[in-house]
Protein backbone atom coordinates (compact mmCIF):
# COMPACT_ATOMS: atom_id res chain seq x y z
CA UNK A 1 0.00 0.00 0.00
CA UNK A 2 1.29 3.36 -0.72
CA UNK A 3 1.74 5.58 1.85
CA UNK A 4 3.13 8.14 -0.19
CA UNK A 5 1.55 9.56 -3.14
CA UNK A 6 2.09 12.19 -6.08
CA UNK A 7 -1.32 12.06 -8.01
CA UNK A 8 0.08 14.06 -10.73
CA UNK A 9 2.34 12.15 -13.30
CA UNK A 10 3.00 15.00 -14.94
CA UNK A 11 2.55 19.36 -14.85
CA UNK A 12 3.28 21.66 -17.20
CA UNK A 13 4.62 25.11 -16.22
CA UNK A 14 5.07 28.33 -18.41
CA UNK A 15 8.39 29.77 -18.00
CA UNK A 16 8.07 32.54 -15.17
CA UNK A 17 4.99 31.22 -13.45
CA UNK A 18 4.61 29.39 -10.39
CA UNK A 19 5.09 25.24 -10.24
CA UNK A 20 2.71 23.76 -7.47
CA UNK A 21 3.59 19.81 -7.47
CA UNK A 22 1.60 17.90 -4.83
CA UNK A 23 1.82 15.13 -2.28
CA UNK A 24 0.22 13.73 0.00
CA UNK A 25 0.40 10.67 2.84
CA UNK A 26 -1.51 8.25 5.21
CA UNK A 27 1.03 7.41 7.76
CA UNK A 28 0.93 9.73 10.55
CA UNK A 29 4.05 8.46 12.17
CA UNK A 30 6.10 10.37 9.09
CA UNK A 31 7.54 13.50 10.93
CA UNK A 32 10.23 14.68 8.09
CA UNK A 33 10.00 15.27 4.47
CA UNK A 34 11.95 15.56 1.32
CA UNK A 35 11.85 16.47 -2.17
CA UNK A 36 14.15 15.22 -4.85
CA UNK A 37 14.24 15.99 -8.26
CA UNK A 38 15.60 13.44 -10.94
CA UNK A 39 17.11 14.01 -14.26
CA UNK A 40 17.10 11.42 -17.06
CA UNK A 41 20.28 8.86 -16.86
CA UNK A 42 21.41 10.47 -13.31
CA UNK A 43 20.61 9.98 -9.47
CA UNK A 44 17.95 11.59 -8.09
CA UNK A 45 19.54 14.63 -5.65
CA UNK A 46 17.47 16.32 -2.73
CA UNK A 47 16.22 19.50 -2.75
CA UNK A 48 14.53 21.05 -0.06
CA UNK A 49 12.88 19.03 3.49
CA UNK A 50 10.72 19.92 6.60
CA UNK A 51 10.01 18.98 9.55
CA UNK A 52 6.75 18.21 10.93
CA UNK A 53 7.11 20.90 13.60
CA UNK A 54 7.22 23.44 11.02
CA UNK A 55 4.23 24.43 8.27
CA UNK A 56 7.24 26.30 5.67
CA UNK A 57 10.13 25.78 4.12
CA UNK A 58 11.96 28.16 1.82
CA UNK A 59 15.34 27.94 -0.07
CA UNK A 60 15.45 30.35 -2.93
CA UNK A 61 13.20 30.08 -5.46
CA UNK A 62 11.93 26.19 -3.88
CA UNK A 63 9.38 26.46 -0.84
CA UNK A 64 7.29 23.37 0.98
CA UNK A 65 4.21 23.64 2.70
CA UNK A 66 2.95 21.47 5.11
CA UNK A 67 -0.73 20.46 6.39
CA UNK A 68 -0.20 17.90 9.06
CA UNK A 69 -4.60 17.79 9.47
CA UNK A 70 -4.56 17.38 6.19
CA UNK A 71 -1.14 15.23 5.46
CA UNK A 72 -0.40 17.04 2.66
CA UNK A 73 2.79 18.68 1.18
CA UNK A 74 3.55 20.98 -1.42
CA UNK A 75 6.26 21.89 -3.46
CA UNK A 76 6.22 25.75 -4.96
CA UNK A 77 8.83 26.58 -7.23
CA UNK A 78 8.65 30.61 -8.22
CA UNK A 79 9.37 31.48 -11.24
CA UNK A 80 9.64 28.63 -12.99
CA UNK A 81 12.35 28.41 -15.35
CA UNK A 82 13.57 25.49 -17.96
CA UNK A 83 16.32 23.98 -16.05
CA UNK A 84 13.33 22.88 -13.12
CA UNK A 85 12.13 20.66 -15.96
CA UNK A 86 12.49 17.01 -14.32
CA UNK A 87 10.68 14.03 -12.45
CA UNK A 88 10.10 15.56 -8.77
CA UNK A 89 10.18 12.61 -6.18
CA UNK A 90 8.11 13.41 -2.66
CA UNK A 91 9.44 10.95 0.37
CA UNK A 92 8.66 11.03 4.11
CA UNK A 93 10.71 9.33 7.02
CA UNK A 94 9.65 8.63 10.67
CA UNK A 95 12.39 9.05 13.06
CA UNK A 96 11.15 6.31 15.05
CA UNK A 97 12.33 4.20 11.92
CA UNK A 98 15.08 3.62 9.39
CA UNK A 99 13.53 3.77 5.92
CA UNK A 100 11.87 6.51 3.61
CA UNK A 101 8.92 5.99 1.72
CA UNK A 102 9.04 7.51 -2.12
CA UNK A 103 6.21 9.13 -4.37
CA UNK A 104 5.79 7.23 -7.86
CA UNK A 105 7.09 11.44 -9.23
CA UNK A 106 5.33 14.07 -11.15
CA UNK A 107 7.11 14.95 -14.27
CA UNK A 108 7.54 18.38 -14.59
CA UNK A 109 8.27 20.78 -18.16
CA UNK A 110 8.58 24.34 -17.41
CA UNK A 111 7.80 25.88 -21.28
CA UNK A 112 9.98 28.61 -22.47
CA UNK B 1 28.52 15.22 -4.14
CA UNK B 2 28.05 12.40 -1.87
CA UNK B 3 30.91 9.62 -2.52
CA UNK B 4 28.78 7.08 -3.62
CA UNK B 5 30.07 5.15 -6.92
CA UNK B 6 27.70 2.37 -8.78
CA UNK B 7 28.79 -0.38 -11.01
CA UNK B 8 28.30 -1.64 -13.60
CA UNK B 9 26.67 1.12 -14.75
CA UNK B 10 24.92 -0.72 -17.39
CA UNK B 11 24.26 -4.44 -17.77
CA UNK B 12 22.66 -6.29 -20.22
CA UNK B 13 22.27 -10.19 -19.22
CA UNK B 14 19.96 -12.87 -20.18
CA UNK B 15 17.32 -14.45 -18.26
CA UNK B 16 18.24 -17.29 -15.79
CA UNK B 17 21.76 -15.69 -15.22
CA UNK B 18 22.97 -14.23 -11.81
CA UNK B 19 23.79 -10.69 -11.49
CA UNK B 20 25.49 -8.58 -8.87
CA UNK B 21 25.81 -4.95 -8.58
CA UNK B 22 27.89 -3.04 -5.79
CA UNK B 23 27.68 0.24 -4.23
CA UNK B 24 31.12 1.60 -2.56
CA UNK B 25 30.66 5.10 -0.12
CA UNK B 26 33.26 7.27 1.26
CA UNK B 27 31.53 8.55 3.27
CA UNK B 28 31.14 6.09 6.36
CA UNK B 29 27.43 6.47 6.56
CA UNK B 30 25.81 3.95 8.68
CA UNK B 31 22.78 3.08 6.34
CA UNK B 32 22.61 1.61 3.26
CA UNK B 33 19.58 1.70 0.44
CA UNK B 34 18.94 -0.40 -2.96
CA UNK B 35 15.89 1.15 -5.03
CA UNK B 36 14.46 0.04 -8.25
CA UNK B 37 12.84 2.62 -10.41
CA UNK B 38 10.09 1.98 -12.71
CA UNK B 39 7.59 4.00 -14.55
CA UNK B 40 4.91 4.31 -12.42
CA UNK B 41 6.44 2.96 -9.34
CA UNK B 42 8.18 5.61 -8.31
CA UNK B 43 11.03 4.45 -6.17
CA UNK B 44 10.79 1.65 -4.31
CA UNK B 45 13.08 -0.31 -1.63
CA UNK B 46 14.08 -3.65 -1.97
CA UNK B 47 16.80 -3.98 0.74
CA UNK B 48 18.56 -2.04 3.28
CA UNK B 49 21.54 -2.32 5.73
CA UNK B 50 21.97 -0.60 9.69
CA UNK B 51 25.51 -1.54 9.65
CA UNK B 52 28.34 -4.65 8.72
CA UNK B 53 25.73 -7.93 8.58
CA UNK B 54 22.81 -6.34 9.13
CA UNK B 55 20.41 -5.86 6.46
CA UNK B 56 16.47 -5.92 6.14
CA UNK B 57 13.84 -6.39 3.62
CA UNK B 58 11.88 -3.69 1.79
CA UNK B 59 8.80 -4.38 -0.05
CA UNK B 60 9.87 -5.38 -3.20
CA UNK B 61 12.81 -7.62 -1.65
CA UNK B 62 11.36 -11.51 -3.70
CA UNK B 63 14.70 -12.50 -6.10
CA UNK B 64 17.59 -10.34 -4.45
CA UNK B 65 19.95 -10.84 -2.01
CA UNK B 66 21.99 -8.30 -0.25
CA UNK B 67 25.60 -8.51 1.25
CA UNK B 68 27.18 -5.86 3.47
CA UNK B 69 30.50 -7.10 4.79
CA UNK B 70 32.25 -4.10 4.93
CA UNK B 71 30.87 -0.27 6.16
CA UNK B 72 31.40 0.91 2.21
CA UNK B 73 30.50 -1.67 0.23
CA UNK B 74 26.55 -3.08 0.02
CA UNK B 75 26.05 -5.64 -2.86
CA UNK B 76 22.71 -6.31 -4.39
CA UNK B 77 22.37 -10.15 -5.86
CA UNK B 78 19.64 -11.46 -8.65
CA UNK B 79 20.05 -14.94 -8.47
CA UNK B 80 18.75 -15.74 -11.53
CA UNK B 81 17.69 -12.78 -13.19
CA UNK B 82 14.26 -12.41 -14.94
CA UNK B 83 12.44 -9.84 -17.22
CA UNK B 84 10.56 -7.73 -14.67
CA UNK B 85 13.71 -7.15 -12.75
CA UNK B 86 14.65 -4.90 -16.25
CA UNK B 87 14.83 -1.53 -14.46
CA UNK B 88 17.06 0.55 -13.39
CA UNK B 89 18.78 0.58 -9.62
CA UNK B 90 20.33 2.99 -7.32
CA UNK B 91 22.19 2.88 -4.11
CA UNK B 92 21.25 5.25 -1.59
CA UNK B 93 23.28 6.23 2.26
CA UNK B 94 22.11 8.24 5.20
CA UNK B 95 23.25 8.38 8.64
CA UNK B 96 19.32 9.10 9.44
CA UNK B 97 15.89 9.78 8.28
CA UNK B 98 16.88 13.40 7.87
CA UNK B 99 19.08 13.15 4.75
CA UNK B 100 19.48 10.24 1.76
CA UNK B 101 22.17 10.52 -0.67
CA UNK B 102 21.89 8.71 -3.99
CA UNK B 103 24.26 7.22 -6.35
CA UNK B 104 23.96 7.66 -10.56
CA UNK B 105 22.27 4.61 -11.10
CA UNK B 106 22.75 1.12 -13.02
CA UNK B 107 20.66 0.33 -15.46
CA UNK B 108 19.94 -3.43 -15.98
CA UNK B 109 18.20 -5.28 -18.92
CA UNK B 110 17.42 -9.16 -18.79
CA UNK B 111 16.90 -10.63 -21.94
Amino acid sequence: DQQVKQNSPSLSVQEGRISILNCDYTNSMFDYFLWYKKYPAEGPTFLISISSIKDKNEDGRFTVFLNKSAKHLSLHIVPSQPGDSAVYFCAASANSGNQFYFGTGTSLTVIP
Amino acid sequence: DAGITQSPRHKVTETGTPVTLRCHQTENHRYMYWYRQDPGHGLRLIHYSYGVKDTDKGEVSDGYSVSRSKTEDFLLTLESATSSQTSVYFCAISQGVRELFFGEGSRLTVL
